[in-house]
């Protein structure tokens, strides 16, 4: 059981880099969504999408980009990364329908320097 | 705009005590709510899911009350081990599907 799947780890960019995390989950869940996790912030919702071909944004958008050309995948782009995007990122997905609990993929941990 | 609390930020007790984590929301328009466990360095492994229409949940060693007029909700856990050591949230769904979380208890259980 796969669950979700996060990739990388972990990653070390530099100001202005690009770059795409990885998030994939293998039960058919219609609804991923994408946190960040920060000190004394909590888990704030980036972007999230309810199915194929639909995202909406969460609480803290700016700076990110999500696309969703498969249930399976999610992934999270930053376009231009700035210090402040230095965080924990966390892909989560459910079953849309009924009282079901969220699934949480490991984390990648993100340093911009 | 919905607000989650959780009091308090850290707790440290001895092995073998009772103890009750508490989380509080401001608007009671919630579809469920869920408690989840995080272990350091770690994702969120859910705990337990109280529906809306729910008073409470049991698992094991944990219950979770939901009372959703007050807006507060509780963990209970009995019997505390130093593997119960990890931070928990609490988190309420909206009707569209969005998780507000609070920011975390800290528990520490010594041996």
């Amino acid at each position: 059981n796969a669950g979700v799947t996060q990739t990388p780890k972990f990653q070390v960019l530099k100001t202005g880099q690009s770059m795409t995390l990885q998030c994939a989950q293998d039960m058919n869940h219609e609804y991923m969504s994408w946190y960040r996790q920060d000190p004394g912030m909590g888990l704030r919702l980036i972007h999230y999408s309810v199915g194929a071909g639909i995202t909406d944004q969460g609480e803290v958008p700016n700076g990110y980009n999500v696309s969703r050309s498969t249930t399976e995948d999610f992934p999270l782009r930053l376009l231009s990364a700035a210090p402040s995007q230095t965080s924990v990122y966390f892909c989560a997905s459910m079953k849309s329908q009924g009282n079901q609990p969220q699934h949480f993929g490991d984390g990648t941990r993100l340093s911009i320097l | 705009k919905q607000e989650v609390t959780q009091i308090p930020a850290a707790l440290s007790v001895p092995e073998g005590e009772n103890l009750v984590l508490n989380c509080s929301f401001t608007d009671s328009a919630i579809y469920n709510l869920q408690w989840f466990r995080q272990d350091p360095g770690k994702g969120l492994t859910s705990l337990l899911l109280i529906q809306s229409s729910q008073r409470e949940q049991t698992s094991g060693r944990l219950n979770a009350s939901l009372d959703k007029s007050s807006g507060r909700s509780t963990l209970y856990i009995a019997a505390s081990q130093p593997g119960d050591s990890a931070t928990y949230l609490c988190a309420v769904r909206d009707q569209g599907g969005k998780l507000i979380f609070g920011q975390g208890t800290e528990l520490s259980v010594k041996p």
